[in-house]
């Protein structure tokens, strides 16, 4: 059964730092990994989706990469603002159109 | 973009009552959507999986006749809380998918059992 852990569970920075997240997942054999955001009380927000065959996506400050062999992934902010507190959650497609698993998610909290 | 709805987005009901969530894909037909639950500053748990037409794969631990889905269109599928006591209160979330792309998830429902 898929497992996957994110670690830390919560972190707090001053703006301005750059900062990673981690994100582990048992299987290997895995579809794709998508890193999404959700603030408190809110749906999900897509950031990045990384396909099995790739090593790294970007977007704007975001950068992911995977490592599949070793069942990690990470996803780095670079110049963190205020406005990037929110919990942030890794989520892993065993198959196409399969569901997803996710981790328990780390808190983010930048301070101004 | 494609866009999923949820409604409500909150709903407080009194134990023993039923309440319905409905998702909607606003721009797209969906041919899958799933139901996930979140407790507090906790991960998403898949409920289930309902493919339009079929009847919904539940997955273990989840009791079907308490949380019935229905997916009767390729734009609506619906969670009904039956007989909701306050251990089922939480947050619900729906996503959807067409084939086998990405899936787009909905705001969520906080519901609230008193």
């Amino acid at each position: 059964k898929q497992e996957v852990t994110q670690i830390p569970a919560a972190l707090s920075v001053p703006e301005g730092e750059n900062l990673v997240l981690n994100c582990s997942f048992t299987d290997s054999a895995i579809y794709n990994l998508q890193w999404f955001r959700q603030d408190p009380g809110k749906g999900l927000t897509s950031l990045l989706l990384i396909q099995s065959s790739q090593r790294e996506q970007t977007s704007g400050r975001l950068n992911a990469s995977l490592d599949k062999s070793s069942g990690r992934s990470t996803l780095y902010i670079a110049a963190s603002q205020p406005g990037d507190s929110a919990t942030y959650l890794c989520a892993v497609q065993e198959t196409s159109g399969s569901r997803l698993t996710f981790g328990e998610g780390t808190q983010l909290t930048v301070n101004p | 973009g494609a866009v999923v709805s949820q409604h409500p987005s909150r709903v407080i009901c009194k134990s023993g009552t039923s309440v319905k969530i409905e998702c909607r894909s606003l721009d797209f037909q969906a041919t899958t959507m799933f139901w996930y639950r979140q407790f507090p500053k906790k991960s998403l748990m898949l409920m289930a999986t309902s493919n339009e037409g079929s009847k919904a794969t539940y997955e273990q631990g989840v009791e079907k006749d308490k949380f019935l889905i229905n997916h009767a269109s390729l734009t609506l599928s619906t969670l009904t809380v039956t007989s909701a006591h306050p251990e089922d209160s939480s947050f619900y979330i729906c996503s959807a998918s067409v084939s086998h792309y990405e899936q787009y998830f909905g705001p969520g429902t906080r519901l609230t059992v008193t």
